[in-house]
């Protein structure tokens, strides 16, 4: 199993722009989420899914959105990019319920300027 | 209302020795999970051990081992017999399940540990 992919792995943005991170997973899970991670913040949820078709926001979901298609498959878009959006994503995804970890892809780091 | 707070945002340790990493966590919700990851200067997020509210034990996992207070509302993390290879940044993280299907992870803003030979 790959477990959970993104990409790209490193991207520089004009503010303004708009681009799509991508994320998926192969081990069937129904749960798959979207952080980013700020220095001194932690990990923050932007949107997340319950399944296809189902998606929610999270704590700062502000100038993004999400869709869920497929079981596997999570991306993310920014619609318009702005500096404060410079950080490092991380997708995650799990079995939908309370016991079970989540795990992580290897992240994508977003600059822009 | 910070959902969970760590309060020590660096430690350093002398190699083989124990280290507790605190955390305390804010919800009012009786079914929850508590989480810790570790994140290497590599980036990745690893996933270290995993309490349920109602596990009446403490969790467990090689040197890794949760100290659950439920009164206290705290999950401190417990590395036994430190390595250079902990040094890393640790997360501790809740889950809530108020509804099926809503379950949210939050996190606390982490505790860089450093490992000293």
């Amino acid at each position: 199993n790959a477990g959970v992919t993104q990409t790209p792995k490193f991207q520089v943005l004009k503010t303004g722009q708009s681009m799509t991170l991508q994320c998926a997973q192969d081990m069937n899970h129904e749960y798959m989420s979207w952080y980013r991670q700020d220095p001194g913040m932690g990990l923050r949820l932007i949107h997340y899914s319950v399944g296809a078709g189902i998606t929610d926001q999270g704590e700062v979901p502000n100038g993004y959105n999400v869709s869920r298609s497929t079981t596997e498959d999570f991306p993310l878009r920014l619609l318009s990019a702005a500096p404060s959006q410079t950080s490092v994503y991380f997708c995650a995804s799990s079995y939908s319920s309370l016991g079970y970890e989540q795990y992580f892809g290897p992240g994508t780091r977003l600059t822009v300027t | 209302a910070q959902k969970i707070t760590q309060t020590q945002p660096g430690m350093f340790v002398q190699e083989k020795e124990a280290v507790t990493l605190d955390c305390t966590y804010d919800t009012s919700d009786q079914s929850y999970g508590l989480f810790w990851y570790k994140q290497p200067s590599s980036g990745e997020m690893i996933f270290l051990i995993y309490q349920g509210s109602y596990d009446e034990q403490n969790a467990t996992e090689g040197r890794y081992s949760l100290n659950f207070q439920k009164a206290r509302k705290s999950a401190n993390l417990v590395i036994s017999a430190s390595q250079l290879g902990d040094s890393a940044m640790y997360f501790c993280a809740m889950r809530e399940a108020p509804n099926f299907g809503n379950e949210k992870l939050t996190f606390g803003t982490g505790t860089r540990l450093t490992i000293i030979p």
